[in-house]
């Protein structure tokens, strides 16, 4: 069974740039999930979606950040414009959604912005 | 809200030493309790898991016991290998009715030969 996969592996770009991230989640998983992980600390949610509606966005920075997941399948997450403080690894993940379920994680984009 | 806490690191253990890494939680309601483990250079994997009071996950000799009463869930292994260096991370899910989880800051262990 293929894993969750996302592009681009790095990203190096100047503050005030735009950059968006790709993410394929699992077949057949309905929940997706976007998690964004400074240098230190813990995973932190940024916007989880059931098929291709929202179910939870409270911590995502609407004022530069956004997401999509079109056709409840694919889904990209999208800086513009970019800070210092949004350097960290986004982490895309997927399950069926019941709060007992694995989440599968992807291999994570580290962004870096100067 | 929902909060986890772990012990901080690095643990440095030499190999075959116990390894206990301490997580401790706050939530409401009865949340699914989670170790995730981050080797070098790669992603999250799920190490194990335990959806109710009492419950014992175990998976490559790691082991971990859900106790409502101290809201802890304690990782244990008996005797760490090098290839056991990594970073883990306890984390919580399900308190408010989401599949959302918490992660706590994560704990570095490393093992020398």
């Amino acid at each position: 069974e293929a894993g969750v996969a996302q592009s681009p592996r790095y990203k190096i770009i100047e503050k005030r740039q735009s950059v968006a991230f790709w993410c394929n989640p699992i077949s057949g998983h309905a929940t997706l999930y976007w998690y964004q992980q400074i240098l230190g600390q813990g995973p932190k949610l940024l916007i989880q979606f059931q098929n291709n509606g929202v179910v939870d966005d409270s911590q995502l920075p609407k004022d530069r950040f956004s997401a999509e997941r079109l056709k409840g399948v694919d889904s990209t997450l999208k800086i513009q414009p970019a800070k210092l403080e949004d350097s960290a690894v986004y982490l895309c993940a997927s399950s069926s959604g019941l709060r007992t379920d694995t989440q599968y994680f992807g291999p994570g984009t580290r962004l870096t912005v100067l | 809200g929902d909060s986890v806490t772990q012990m901080e690191g690095p643990v440095t253990l030499s190999e075959e030493a116990f390894l206990t890494i301490n997580c401790t939680y706050t939530a409401t309601g009865y949340p699914s309790l989670f170790w995730y483990v981050q080797y070098p250079g790669e992603g999250l994997q799920l190490l194990l898991k335990a959806t109710k009071a009492d419950d014992k996950g175990s998976n490559k000799g790691f082991e971990a016991t859900y106790r409502k009463e101290t809201t802890s869930f304690h990782l244990e292994k008996g005797s760490v290998q090098v290839s056991d260096s990594a970073v883990y991370f306890c984390a919580l899910s399900g308190s408010s009715g989401y599949s959302t989880l918490t992660f706590g800051k994560g704990t570095m262990l490393l093992v020398s030969p």
